[in-house]
């Protein structure tokens, strides 16, 4: 069945670079998304790619797949206190279809 | 616009009783999905309604879980009898339905402790 891993924590110094990684099964994927919770909130969309992209780049974000392994990254640059969260991984087949999403990745800055 | 709203925050019950969460999705949406997590776990689906109908309940857990949609507006997903392993965050979900559409907004959970 559909599948998505990811690591389950991150740790990273205030301003270096974060890089979450994502592997998924399904080869039907054709959306791939990163949301975003942070403690006591809802999950926020951050970005998503379309599995005929290769990357997307939105400011400090960066998603880089590569449909052949399977993987997905997302890069964030200039890692600040505000981007402490769990981080999602996630893939629907269609827009409307049920999101298949990872465990999460915890991503703590430390100064 | 208001987002997807889910009633209550949390909610604290003991094993065998029963607990109705609800959600209101974004007006005009006719999407509406629950996923949930447990443990610290993935996020995992539970069902997705068009409108009052059931599109894909393939992630129900089993029979204990009543989910309705009446006239399309909000949800209620009822947990009868309550187990431990129940415990964990429902999400709740809604998406317009346009083909053009591919984002579904999320309300902020409910969270779920069985005692």
């Amino acid at each position: 069945g559909e599948d998505v891993e990811q690591s389950l924590f991150l740790s990273v110094r205030e301003g270096d670079s974060s890089v979450i990684n994502c592997t998924y099964t399904d080869s039907s994927s054709t959306y791939l998304y990163w949301y975003k919770q942070e403690p006591g909130a809802g999950l926020q969309l951050l970005t998503y790619i379309f599995s005929n992209m290769d990357m997307k780049q939105d400011q400090r974000l960066t998603v880089l797949l590569n449909k052949k392994d399977k993987h997905l990254s997302l890069r964030i640059a200039d890692t600040q206190t505000g981007d402490s969260a769990i981080y999602f991984c996630a893939e629907s087949s269609s827009s409307a279809s049920k999101i298949i999403f990872g465990s999460g990745t915890r991503l703590s800055i430390r100064p | 616009e208001a987002g997807v709203t889910q009633f209550p925050s949390h909610s604290v019950i003991e094993k065998g009783q029963t607990v109705t969460l609800r959600c209101d999705p974004i007006s005009g949406h006719d999407n509406l999905y629950w996923y949930r997590r447990v443990m610290g776990k993935e996020i995992k689906f539970l069902l997705h309604f068009v409108k009052e109908s059931k599109q894909d309940e393939s992630g129900m857990p089993n029979n204990r879980f009543l989910a309705e949609r009446t006239g399309g507006t909000y949800s209620t997903l009822k947990v009868q009898p309550a187990e431990l392993e129940d415990s964990g965050v429902y999400f709740c979900a809604s998406s317009s339905g346009t083909s053009l559409s591919y984002e579904q907004y999320f309300g902020p959970g409910t969270r779920l402790t069985v005692t």
